[in-house]
């Protein structure tokens, strides 16, 4: 079984400063997808950004960038800039490729922008 | 414009009733997900089906039903043997195509409450 770990449950920053939230997975696929979804308090779910594993160059998406690292089976995303429109929860998951596509979510990072 | 609805918004259920959330797409995405929201626990997957008339259990189906009879539409009933159903609803799609996947689509969800 895949199982995706987000060690921070809250997280803040100031606004325009960076911020980075972790991520880590278990698994035993070599050929897999990472995502980012944003919630935010309309909890309508929005994607983020997408990593496919057997890509080396981390994906970007205008202020939005990930470090994956996957022997450390590591998925981080930095926020770069942050905005108020930021804050929200961000949850990470994990998909396994060529499969149902069913994903396996982390329990979340509830991250606030302060002005 | 394309993308997923979820009515009601939200949905108030006696103990011991059966109650239907329903989910309409009009993206032509052949895969459709049910999933649970509770505080602290992220994401966990109800139902998927990647067909019509075709479905498969999640990790939580237990006091659950689907159907698939159309492409578009993947109804989710949640049966009086369902013993703690107060939780927000989340109904996806996604596109099957071999090799690729770029995410889900979710719906903006309905939030029941067993009164």
């Amino acid at each position: 079984a895949q199982t995706v770990t987000q060690s921070q449950p809250e997280m803040s920053v100031q606004e325009a400063e960076t911020v980075t939230l972790s991520c880590t997975y278990d698994t035993s696929e070599s050929n897999y997808y990472l995502f980012w979804y944003k919630q935010p308090p309309s909890r309508q779910m929005i994607l983020v950004i997408r990593q496919e594993a057997y890509k080396q160059q981390n994906a970007t998406e205008n202020r939005f960038s990930v470090n994956f690292q996957k022997a450390a089976k590591s998925f981080s995303l930095k926020i770069s800039d942050s905005q108020l429109g930021d804050t929200a929860m961000y949850f990470c998951a994990f998909m396994k490729r060529n499969t149902g596509n069913q994903f396996y979510f982390g329990t979340g990072t509830s991250l606030t922008v302060i002005p | 414009d394309g993308g997923i609805t979820q009515s009601p918004k939200y949905l108030f259920r006696k103990e011991g009733q059966n109650v239907t959330l329903s989910c309409e797409q009009n993206l032509n995405h052949d895969a459709m997900y049910w999933y649970r929201q509770d505080p602290g626990q992220g994401l966990r997957l109800i139902y998927y089906s990647q067909i019509v008339n075709d479905f498969q259990k999640g990790d939580i189906a237990e006091g659950y039903s689907v159907s698939r009879e159309k492409k578009e539409s993947f109804p989710l009933t949640v049966t009086s043997a369902q013993k703690n159903p107060t939780a927000f609803y989340l109904c996806a799609s996604s596109i099957l195509v071999s090799g690729a996947n770029y995410g889900y689509t979710f719906g903006s969800g309905t939030r029941l409450t067993v009164v």
